[in-house]
């Protein structure tokens, strides 16, 4: 079955803990990317990676790190220096081809943080 | 900042056609619409994209106007499962920035 996975689906952390959010696609996608979203509001852009290897920040990195060692996987680790780490994370994988003209993002099922 | 705008709410009867409108008055040549949903507590999931011609898949039709400063997105016989927040979101294709989704339109389905 293919798509985009994330867990765990809730989680919770004590404040002061760094905590780290999966994220695995066997769609073959190059691109990756992490948002969160707040209640009632839209989606920030934390950080994305085009190819393996490779990463940028997006809006709102201060406080996040991620990695890129396999083209399926885009770990998020939320470190201490996070201030409002509460919230709803999603990632997302981009189908991307000039000969089929496609350029679509596809998101996981995203997971709740809360942090006590 | 968003390039879109969309009515905060609607309502729809089980049933019947759901036309969501968008204005999008300053989009580019190059920009496409596109179509996603977020269902509470939901990854937001694509449902449809296009130019300037009409579109259609298993999800929806696109109806795009010919001047493209606006589109609806009809879901042709709304069930109670397609009650969600409907964003609608221009852009080019290839660009690797992200995807800027506004405020959306809270679509209610009622028996």
């Amino acid at each position: 079955d293919g798509g985009i996975t994330q867990s765990p689906k809730y989680l919770f952390r004590k404040e002061g803990q760094n905590v780290t959010l999966s994220c695995e696609q066997n769609l073959n996608h190059d691109a990756m990317y992490w948002y969160r979203q707040d209640p009632g509001q839209g989606l920030r852009l934390i950080y994305y990676s085009q190819i393996v290897n490779d990463f940028q920040k997006g809006d709102i990195a201060e406080g996040y790190s991620v990695s890129r060692e396999k083209k399926e996987s885009f770990p998020l680790t939320v470190t201490s220096a996070q201030k409002n780490p509460t919230a709803f994370y999603l990632c997302a994988s981009r189908a991307s081809g000039v000969v089929s003209g496609t350029d679509t993002q596809y998101f996981g099922p995203g997971t709740r943080l809360t942090v006590l | 900042d968003a390039k879109t705008t969309q009515p905060p709410s609607m309502d729809c009867a089980e049933g019947r056609a759901a036309n969501l409108p968008c204005n999008h008055s300053t989009i580019s040549g190059n920009e496409y619409v596109y179509w996603y949903r977020q269902i509470h507590s939901q990854g937001p999931q694509y449902i449809i994209h296009g130019l300037k011609n009409n579109e259609t898949n298993e999800m929806a039709s696109l109806i795009i106007t010919e001047d493209r400063k606006s589109s609806t997105l009809i879901l042709p016989h709304a069930t109670l499962r397609d009650t969600a927040v409907y964003y609608c979101i221009v852009r080019a294709l290839y660009n690797t920035d992200k995807l800027i989704f506004g405020t959306g339109t809270r679509l209610q389905v009622f028996p």
